[in-house]
């Protein structure tokens, strides 16, 4: 079965250095998402993409962050000025359609430590 | 915005016993509800969801029903067994067949199975 794959599966980082973290959706999908979930916590979203452009994004996806498909292949999120609140697991994830029409199907995460 | 509560934070149930978890969301226009699963070290699992034109859906062990009207949904896990131990995570969304919307999750539920 077609699966999300995320990398690295473990990024550490210093407070203020920049972190690209990479996400190669399902082949035949078109909507693409970044989610994060803190330690104990739920899991909660960043941004919606689609089209080439961002389609919604949460109050956390501030001007810190971006998002860019560089190619027919990858996702990236990337963080420029990393904190220490930014430590958390990353999940990407693709849809084939609207939420309506089909599931999402996430990756099984970056864990993004920030020293 | 959405808000998602889920219930209980913890659940333990003897082998071959069900297990019942339930969400409450506040945004009544919300018509996607998916259940996730997510085992230690890995990306939510979609395990199974519902749409708002339906009250119940079953797929083998696995059953969710929704309560339009009290706002709530609860997922069944009938004959439980060791390798159902996870965190399961409820959400919600407004999904339309013109674009896709975020997912808002719960708090998640740890079960754990007793052989």
């Amino acid at each position: 079965e077609p699966e999300v794959t995320q990398t690295p599966s473990h990024q550490v980082t210093q407070m203020g250095q920049e972190v690209i973290l990479r996400c190669v959706p399902i082949s035949n999908h078109l909507y693409f998402y970044w989610y994060r979930q803190i330690l104990g916590q739920k899991v909660e979203f960043l941004v919606s993409f689609y089209n080439n452009e961002i389609s919604e994004k949460s109050e956390i996806f501030d001007d810190q962050f971006s998002v860019e498909r560089p190619d027919g292949s990858n996702f990236t999120l990337k963080i420029r000025s990393t904190k220490l609140e930014d430590s958390a697991m990353y999940f990407c994830a693709s849809s084939r359609d609207s939420y309506y029409n089909s599931p999402l199907h996430f990756g099984n995460g970056t864990r993004l430590t920030v020293t | 915005g959405e808000n998602v509560e889920q219930h209980p934070s913890t659940l333990s149930v003897q082998e071959g016993d069900s297990a019942v978890i339930k969400c409450t969301y506040s945004d009544s226009a919300s018509n996607y509800f998916p259940w996730y699963k997510q085992e230690l070290g890995k990306g939510p699992q979609l395990i199974i969801d519902i749409r708002s034109n339906v009250g119940e859906k079953k797929d083998q062990r696995i059953a969710v029903t929704l309560n339009k009207t009290a706002k709530h949904f609860s997922l069944h896990i009938t004959e439980t067994q060791p390798e159902d131990s996870a965190v399961y995570f409820c959400a919600a969304s407004y999904g339309s067949n013109f674009g896709n919307e975020k997912l808002t999750f719960g708090t998640g539920t740890r079960l754990t199975i007793i052989p």
